[in-house]
This record gives C-alpha cells, structure tokens and sequence, in this order.
C-alpha cells in the first residue's frame, strides 16, 4: 500500500480565496482525521470520520472550514475564505482500529495564505 | 476534553547519553499513551505506545514508563545517536470506549531532541 496520500504538497494562495486539501486513506482502515500543525499551537486535531462519518469536529476553527468523506477512500478539508492564520500544515491520517489504534500520516500539505 | 503538557520543549544531548520526555494528562479515563517521532519536513510516525493494563515496555533503545496514579508517562531513548535527532510528540487518547469517540488523540506541544556529536 502506498500510504495516505495528501495533495497538493504545498499551496500558496491569496488572502480570500478557497483552498482544497485531498486525502486518500489506506485501503481497509475505517478511521481518518485531519489535523494541523503550527510551531504555536503544535498538532491540532480538526475533525475525524469514521466510516465515513464525522465523528467529533469540535476542533474545527470557525465556519470557515469544512471537511467531507463522500466515499472510504477519499476526504477533503476546504477553507473558504482563507486567512493568512490558516497557514500551517495539515496533515491527513488514518487508523484500521478503534481504540488505541496506530495513526498513519500522510506527508501533508503546506499551506501558506499571503 | 483531554490536556496534555510536555517537557521539555527543547533537549540538547550528547551522542551515546540518554534522553528522557516528559508527559502529564488530565483525563484519568485515558488508557492509550503513544509516542511520535517527526524528521524535519516529514511525517509523524509512531515509535512506541503503552496501554494503561502495564506500566513499562521497551523495545530495543526506547522505553515507555506509565504512572496512572500522577497521570505522567515519559519517554527514555539509550544510547542516543545523531539519527535519533527529531521533535517527539507524546498523546493521550480519550478513553470513550468503543462508541467512536476512542480513538481521538490528544497530542503535546513536543520536545525538539538535539544528539550533539
């Protein structure tokens, strides 16, 4: 298996416009999250699915940003609009167990907001 | 929700000294405690986890210790080598059972491992 796999690696875009970040998961695991790593705030989760479900959003920051699971083997986190703040990278990973399950990172996605 | 502090943020070693890390949390209902190591400009990846049902595990130069009665659990990395170089995340997960809320970890703010030649 290849992994989690993030797209893009690095997005740099403008104050106010919508940002995408795609996730496959590896195949099999029913678990996946989105977090966000900042050298102030270090890794913060934001949402995570199971089944395709969300779970807890809680760490969702504002209405700004949504996330989606349509199907086993894809998500997105979308921000719109997006705010110099947002800048961080986001990682994507994904776990095949429930409680006390190993979490498997993607490579994330750098993004930076002008 | 779960709280968990991290210390130091920043160790400078070294090579062939030991490194400890440092972790307290809040939720006593958490029994899932693993420990990340992250390469500059890479992943996260798991290196070691301990569950609440032991209070120590090892595996080769990396040791876990748990003491759920202070709520702390600390890393111990032998023998350090220039390639053990890296931040070190540790977590806790919120123990909600098996209704889906399990699975959520916490994570530190991480301690940045310098090994010094």
């Amino acid at each position: 298996d290849a992994g989690v796999i993030q797209s893009p690696r690095h997005e740099v875009t403008e104050m106010g416009q919508e940002v995408t970040l795609r996730c496959k998961p590896i195949s099999g695991h029913d678990y996946l999250f989105w977090y966000r790593q900042t050298m102030m705030r270090g890794l913060e989760l934001l949402i995570y699915f199971n089944n395709n479900v969300p779970i807890d959003d809680s760490g969702m920051p504002e209405d700004r940003f949504s996330a989606k699971m349509p199907n086993a083997s894809f998500s997105t986190l979308k921000i719109q609009p997006s705010e110099p703040r947002d800048s961080a990278v986001y990682f994507c990973a994904s776990s095949p167990a429930p409680l006390g399950g190993e979490l498997f990172f993607g490579e994330g996605s750098r993004l930076t907001v002008l | 929700g779960e709280n968990v502090e991290q210390h130091p943020s920043t160790l400078s070693v070294q090579e062939g000294d030991s490194a400890v890390i440092k972790c307290t949390y809040s939720d006593s209902a958490s029994n899932y405690f693993p420990w990340y190591k992250q390469e500059l400009g890479k992943r996260p990846q798991l290196i070691i986890d301990i569950r609440s049902n032991v209070g120590e595990k090892k595996d080769q130069r990396i040791a876990v210790t748990l003491n759920k009665t202070a709520k702390h659990f600390s890393l111990h990395i032998t023998e350090t080598q220039p390639e053990d170089s890296a931040v070190y995340f540790c977590a806790a997960s919120e123990g909600r059972g098996l209704t889906g809320g399990g699975n959520k970890l916490t994570f530190g703010t991480g301690t940045q491992l310098k090994v010094e030649l």
